[in-house]
């Protein structure tokens, strides 16, 4: 089955720096890469997505990139602030009509933005 | 509009009582997932429902864990016969479904169990 690895496990930048966090998935087949923000004692957010034939989207200040060839698909936050400070899941689904789009979810990534 | 809603937002019960956990979807949302996360951990897919049928519990651990979604609306995430292993955060995600093959999926804030 399908398998996600994400890097690193907690990240800490100064304000106003990017970040950059990394998700590798095992399964060719996976079509939809999205990436959620978790803060303390909330749900999942969804912040931003990615599907299999892009190969980058940008959001304001955040941005995915995927490479399909290497299986790796990315996240870009510049410009950090305080606020943007939580732990960062990327995720992996296979289509609709194929295991019903359940998402395989990466270990998570604890961002820290130092003011 | 609201989003999903999930109750009770925390549970704490003893070893071998059983729990219902409740995920309310977004409205018209046609897909329905259940997920367990450890702690320092992501989701893990327990179980997925498209309409009120269930299309995949092989997430489910074992046969103490059930599911239902008798109309196609609110779901039920039962366990029987808990232990303390149980203890964890379970998340409720919906999507519409529909009309593409991408599967945006919505988290509810999650049901806290302890199992003591």
């Amino acid at each position: 089955g399908e398998n996600v690895e994400q890097h690193p496990s907690t990240l800490s930048v100064q304000e106003g720096d990017s970040a950059v966090i990394k998700c590798t998935y095992s399964d060719s087949a996976s079509n939809y890469f999205p990436w959620y923000k978790q803060e303390l004692g909330k749900g999942p957010q969804l912040i931003i997505d990615i599907r299999s034939n892009v190969g980058e989207k940008k959001d304001q200040r955040i941005a995915v990139t995927l490479n399909k060839t290497a299986k790796h698909f990315s996240l870009h936050i510049t410009e950090t602030q305080p606020e943007d400070s939580a732990v960062y899941f990327c995720a992996a689904s296979l289509p609709l009509y194929n295991q019903g789009g359940k998402l395989i979810f990466g270990q998570g990534t604890e961002l820290s933005v130092k003011p | 509009g609201a989003g999903v809603s999930q109750s009770p937002r925390y549970k704490v019960t003893k070893r071998g009582q059983d729990v219902a956990l409740r995920c309310d979807p977004i409205s018209g949302h046609v897909s329905l997932y259940w997920y367990r996360q450890a702690l320092g951990q992501g989701p893990e897919f327990l179980t997925y429902f498209n309409y009120e049928a269930q299309q995949d519990k092989s997430g489910l651990p074992n046969d103490r864990f059930s599911a239902e979604r008798p109309e196609g609306s609110i779901s039920t995430l039962t366990i029987q016969r808990t232990e303390q292993r149980d203890s964890a955060m379970y998340r409720c995600a919906s999507s519409s479904g529909t009309g593409s093959s991408y599967n945006e999926q919505f988290f509810g804030p999650g049901t806290r169990l302890t199992v003591l």
